[in-house]
């Protein structure tokens, strides 16, 4: 099992929709989570932390986090073109001496 | 705020010769920084961890003589990419994490990197 799992893609979804993008992760001691996008060729920036069960939201991004099924997800609202990119969740493993692993990411797609 | 710099942006160097990748936290002190390489469509793969004032770690199957990592201060790491060839062609990425104990870690912009 990955210690960060998502589904690669492509995720398609038409502009003005909502786009989910799930996570699922493998220690059930982690604490800390983290949602960055990478455009093609670009270095991954980061979009949102979360780190209470729940919600957050931030502008048109909800980060959404469930420690008893080890889930979180990113929903981003009124898709743009502009956030076609690939979608990296990343998670601090406490049981790997603080080290942050990466998903493979999850590529989207917003068609007009 | 949280800016980190890469240099250089891209590099084409022949078969052989050492290449040095510079990153820098410009408006915060780093402890850690982190080597990344990705290759093609391929995600993030995580080289070493880089301490400052201290020996970097590296990740199961990354020579360590190969890719030299220093950390020398607070705002700044280098990795050599010694005797470079044709398959060390990658996008080499850094990230900083804040030493004032946040855990988010903030990319550099990447280095490209061609070995002829």
């Amino acid at each position: 099992q990955k210690e960060v799992e998502q589904n690669s893609g492509p995720l398609s979804v038409p502009e003005g929709a909502i786009a989910s993008l799930n996570c699922t992760y493998s220690d059930r001691g982690s604490q800390s989570f983290f949602w960055y996008r990478q455009y093609s060729g670009k270095s991954p920036e980061l979009i949102m932390s979360i780190y209470s069960n729940g919600d957050k939201e931030d502008g048109r991004f909800t980060a959404q986090l469930n420690k008893a099924s080890q889930y979180v997800s990113l929903l981003i609202r009124d898709s743009q073109p502009s956030d076609s990119a690939t979608y990296l969740c990343a998670v601090i493993q406490y049981s790997s001496a603080s080290k942050i692993i990466f998903g493979s990411g999850t590529r989207l797609s917003i068609r007009p | 705020g949280a800016v980190v710099s890469q240099h250089p942006s891209r590099v084409i160097c022949k078969s052989g010769t050492s290449v040095k990748i510079e990153c820098r936290s410009l408006d915060f002190q780093a402890t850690t920084m982190f080597w990344y390489r990705q290759f093609p469509k391929q995600s993030l793969m995580l080289m070493a961890t880089s301490n400052e004032g201290s020996k970097a770690t590296y990740e199961q199957g990354v020579e360590k003589d190969k890719f030299l990592i220093n950390h020398a201060s607070l705002t700044l790491s280098t990795l050599t990419v010694t005797s470079a060839h044709p398959e060390d062609s990658s996008f080499y990425i850094c990230s900083a994490r804040d030493a004032r104990g946040q855990e988010t870690q903030y990319f550099g912009p990447g280095t490209r990197l061609l070995v002829l």
